[in-house]
């Protein structure tokens, strides 16, 4: 079974902290993606990568920069967290391809 | 870009009761996506169409994708508590075969 884990589940940080979000796959996929999900929005997706080193803006980058130095491993950043960006965080990875995306359990951040 | 929209929004059922989810898209749905997600936690795979007119059954639930590849439909017989949650559909966008566009999502109530 394809395992995504994500650093934490429950996040508290105050504004203006830097934010490091985790996230890591077992699969070998070359894809991974970061979403950020809010009610009434859905998902949106932050940045996705298509493999090592490789990163493409989402719909919402505005804020966030991710960075991938292993496959198995794709990082998100907030750089000055804003209570704006209290938010849950889902990472996701996939073969490319008409394949499913394996999504992680969540990261549920509160800025305040 | 692609948009789909899914209705309705929320559903409250009695448990036994049928129900169906749809989702429509502005555009020819190249892979079509359904998930399932517990509040609080990531998206669970469900199924997964691609080809016009082609139905999918995973216990007691049915995805339907429509022969011009524009609208799918999931089906839940004999509803469950257990069925309760979130549930969005996913497409993939274009040709891309990468990235993904996702519904709102419909809360579903199973009451017993």
């Amino acid at each position: 079974d394809v395992k995504v884990t994500q650093s934490s589940r429950y996040l508290v940080k105050r504004t203006g902290e830097k934010v490091f979000l985790e996230c890591v796959q077992d699969m070998d996929h070359e894809n991974m993606f970061w979403y950020r999900q809010d009610p009434g929005l859905g998902l949106r997706l932050i940045y996705f990568s298509y493999d090592v080193k490789m990163k493409e803006k989402g719909d919402i980058p505005e804020g966030y920069s991710v960075s991938r130095e292993k496959k198995e491993r794709f990082s998100l950043i907030l750089e000055s967290a804003s209570t704006n960006q209290t938010s849950m965080y889902l990472c996701a990875s996939r073969v490319p391809g008409w394949k499913t995306q394996y999504f992680g359990p969540g990261t549920r951040l509160l800025v305040l | 870009s692609q948009e789909l929209e899914q209705s309705p929004q929320s559903l409250i059922v009695q448990e036994g009761k049928n129900l169906t989810i749809n989702c429509t898209s502005s555009k020819t749905l190249y892979g079509l996506y359904w998930y399932k997600q517990k509040y609080g936690e990531g998206l669970i795979f469900l199924m997964m169409l691609q080809k016009g007119g082609e139905e999918k059954s995973h216990e007691k639930i049915t995805a339907k994708l429509d022969e011009k590849k524009q609208q799918s439909s999931l089906h839940i017989t004999a509803s469950q508590p257990s069925h309760a949650g979130i549930y969005l559909c996913g497409a993939d966008e274009e040709t891309s075969g990468s990235r993904l566009t996702f519904g709102e999502g419909t809360q579903l109530t199973v009451n017993p």
